[in-house]
C-alpha cells in the first residue's frame, strides 16, 4: 500500500496476471475517491472513481473497492498488460459537490510493473 | 477530445528569475488547479481556482502566485525561482457544482532552477 517517504510502494506481476493495488485514506469524512493512472512523461489520467455509499465499483478490467471502516480503498486490475506499467494515484475529496471547491489529497502513488 | 494544455513540456531558467507555467483548458471548467509533483511526495498542491480572478492557497503556496484572468487560463508564477523549485508542474481543472470532483490533467511542465 502507498506509504508517507522517498520511497514508492512498487508491484511487480506477470502478464495475465491480476494485480491488487492498495490505498490507506487519511479523512473519514471523505466521500468520492478516485484512482488515477500515470505513465511515464505524462499527465495523471483518471481510471475509475466511487463515492462513499458505495463498497464496490466496476469498470472495464478494473475494479475499486472501499471499506470505509479501515479506511482503505483497493484498485483490482484483470489480466495485466504491458500497457498498464504505470504510477497509480488514489485521491480523496472530502466534500464532492460541496464548497470543496473540487479539491482533491493524493496518496503518493505505487508503481505498477508488467513483465511480458 | 477535452484538452488540458501547458505551455512548455521542460524549461530551465536560473535562479532569481522570475518565471511563468501558463495552462489553458478548453472544457470550459470553472476550477483549476496547480500542483508539484516530486518523486516519493505524490502530487501536492500549490493553489487552485474557482472562478475567473478567483484564487486559493493550497498546501505549498510559498514562492509562488497565480493569475486567473480569463477563466481558460490559469498561470503560474515563480517570482523568483530558487533550486528547491525544480520539479514537475501539473495543471488540472474540473467542473464546479457537479457530484464528482474528476481533474483533468495536462501533460507537465519539468522545471529545472540552475
Amino acid at each position: 500500500g502507498e506509504s508517507v517517504g522517498l520511497h514508492l510502494p512498487t508491484l511487480s506481476v506477470q502478464e495475465g496476471d491480476n494485480s491488487i493495488i492498495n490505498c490507506a485514506y487519511s479523512n473519514s469524512a471523505s466521500d468520492y475517491f478516485i484512482w488515477y493512472k500515470q505513465e511515464s512523461g505524462k499527465g495523471p489520467q483518471f481510471i475509475i472513481d466511487i463515492r462513499s455509499n458505495m463498497d464496490k465499483r466496476q469498470g472495464q478490467r478494473v475494479t475499486v473497492l472501499l471499506n470505509k471502516t479501515v479506511k482503505h480503498l483497493s484498485l483490482q486490475i484483470a489480466a495485466t498488460q504491458p500497457g498498464d506499467s504505470a504510477v497509480y494515484f488514489c485521491a480523496e475529496n472530502m466534500d464532492a459537490g460541496g464548497t470543496s471547491y473540487g479539491k482533491l489529497t493524493f496518496g503518493q502513488g505505487t508503481i505498477l510493473t508488467v513483465h511480458p | 477530445d477535452v484538452k488540458v494544455t501547458q505551455s512548455s513540456r521542460y524549461l530551465v531558467k536560473r535562479t532569481g528569475e522570475k518565471v511563468f507555467l501558463e495552462c489553458v483548458q478548453d472544457m470550459d471548467h470553472e476550477n483549476m488547479f496547480w500542483y508539484r509533483q516530486d518523486p516519493g511526495l505524490g502530487l501536492r498542491l500549490i493553489y487552485f481556482s474557482y472562478d475567473v480572478k478567483m484564487k486559493e492557497k493550497g498546501d505549498i503556496p510559498e514562492g509562488y502566485s497565480v493569475s486567473r484572468e480569463k477563466k481558460e487560463r490559469f498561470s503560474l508564477i515563480l517570482e523568483s525561482a530558487s533550486t528547491n523549485q525544480t520539479s514537475m508542474y501539473l495543471c488540472a481543472s474540473s467542473l464546479a457544482g457537479g457530484k464528482r470532483d474528476e481533474q483533468f490533467f495536462g501533460p507537465g511542465t519539468r522545471l529545472t532552477v540552475l
